[in-house]
């Protein structure tokens, strides 16, 4: 069983801080990752997409992939109150379906 | 904006009944998928669709067919609904090249089995 594994949460910052999310996923011949947002009864969609080791940059969100480590992570910058939401990592493999993790509330304080 | 439909968005049905969610996009793509999602829970892939005519069963097992006759339509269905039936599906598709895994969702059904 692939699996992708995130701490739940919930992660509380207060407005203006930085937001740092985790994720680590178990295999190895992963290529494609991925950070979804999820707001409550809401549908995934989609924040970033990385695919090769080191930084990616988009406005306020930074994605961080380490193969070798088997890690990705999402940094959210000046975090507002409207990015309170449940955050979900998905991992893409041989296969274009992806994996998804169980997500990390995220509660952004004023 | 995200041109993949799902209808009904809202069902409560009774057991034993037969429901088929559908799922329509207006992007051309290829691939299509279905997840089911229970409160707090990952999403479960439960069948995928390379193209017409190509069906696949997902990682979590499921009472539940599709059929991928059009390239834009790819509905699922429940020949007897039970309560264990009863969470969100989200069906999802994307395109070629690049974007080949990168999934749009529609915005969900979300079932109910009394």
């Amino acid at each position: 069983q692939k699996e992708v594994e995130q701490n739940s949460g919930p992660l509380s910052v207060p407005e203006g801080a930085i937001a740092s999310l985790n994720c680590t996923y178990s295999d190895r011949g992963s290529q494609s990752f991925f950070w979804y947002r999820q707001y409550s009864g809401k549908s995934p969609e989609l924040i970033m997409s990385i695919y090769s080791n080191g930084d990616k940059e988009d406005g306020r969100f930074t994605a961080q992939l380490n193969k070798a480590s088997q890690y990705v992570s999402l940094l959210i910058r000046d975090s507002q109150p409207s990015d309170s939401a449940t955050y979900l990592c998905a991992v893409g493999g041989s296969g274009y379906a992806l994996n998804f993790g169980k997500g990390t509330s995220l509660l952004v304080t004023p | 904006e995200a041109d993949i439909y799902q209808t009904p968005r809202y069902l409560v049905i009774g057991t034993g009944k037969k429901i088929t969610l559908e799922c329509s996009q207006t992007m051309g793509h290829d691939k299509m998928y279905w997840y089911q999602q229970d409160p707090g829970m990952e999403l479960h892939l439960i069948h995928y669709s390379y193209g017409v005519n190509s069906t696949e069963k997902g990682d979590l097992s499921s009472e539940s067919t599709v059929s991928r006759i059009r390239t834009e339509h790819f509905p699922l269905t429940l020949e007897s609904a039970r309560p264990s039936h009863t969470s969100q599906y989200l069906c999802a598709s994307s395109g070629q090249g690049s974007g080949a895994n990168v999934l749009t969702f529609g915005a969900g059904s979300r079932l109910t089995v009394l």
